[in-house]
């Protein structure tokens, strides 16, 4: 157990449709990042967000976003779904210390695999 | 980044040593080499992380050679449960934090 909850476990929806997925970072870490793993693009970064504030961006679509509470749990927002955002969206949390070598060590949670029919 | 190359698969009895290689030729000197692993679709596990020495824990060994071009995560006595995607990963100050995945090494275990 990495300590990163993320919930739901299994999500399916419709083409078309918005859907929110949550993440709790470990107790004590500020940086919460997001990855999605399909099929045939295999584990990306998307979004990294730093003590609520987003820190770094990857190859996150503009029809997702996200965001960090004050409570440092975290929401990613999929929005006019596509068949093909089908995947598993990890979360990870790491470190309060931004920047460094610990930043790199990041614990991921369960995921939560989404279906679009 | 600097890029990874691993072989795309490897077997290891179980006990005995597995060692999997990377290869990482552009590396910079402010660049660390990481290892995580996934089991079958769980979210990734970190094992180990080094800069220029070998680094030890409770989990794996990693060797980095003295030109910091390739390196080896070794597992010491592998067991079933060590089957998993082993993915090599380098990774700078100039972008801490973002994970960049490659294929990995599928390794399987074998009774």
């Amino acid at each position: 157990d990495s300590g990163v909850t993320q919930t739901p476990k299994h999500l399916i929806t419709a083409t078309g449709q918005r859907v929110t997925l949550r993440c709790s970072p470990r107790s004590g870490d500020l940086s919460v990042y997001w990855y999605q793993q399909s099929l045939d693009q295999g584990l990306q970064f998307l979004i990294q967000y730093y003590n609520g504030e987003e820190r770094a961006k990857g190859n996150i679509l503009e029809r997702f976003s996200a965001q960090q509470f004050p409570d440092l749990h975290s929401e990613l927002n999929l929005s006019s779904l596509e068949l093909g955002d089908s995947a598993l969206y990890f979360c990870a949390s790491s470190t309060r210390l931004a920047g460094g070598p610990k930043e790199n060590e990041q614990f991921f949670g369960p995921g939560t695999r989404l279906t679009v029919l | 980044d600097a890029k990874t190359t691993q072989p795309p698969s490897m077997d290891c009895a179980e006990g005995r040593a597995a060692n999997l290689p990377c290869n990482h030729s552009t590396i910079s000197g402010n660049e660390y080499v990481y290892w995580y692993r996934q089991i079958h679709s769980q979210g990734p596990q970190y094992i180990i992380h080094g800069l220029k020495n070998n680094e030890t824990n409770e989990m794996a060994s990693l060797i980095i050679t003295e030109d910091r071009k390739s390196s080896t995560l070794i597992l010491p006595h592998a067991t079933l449960r060590d089957t998993a995607v082993y993915y090599c990963i380098v990774s700078g100050s100039s972008n801490t934090g973002k994970l960049i995945f490659g294929q990995g090494t599928t390794l399987q275990v074998k009774p």
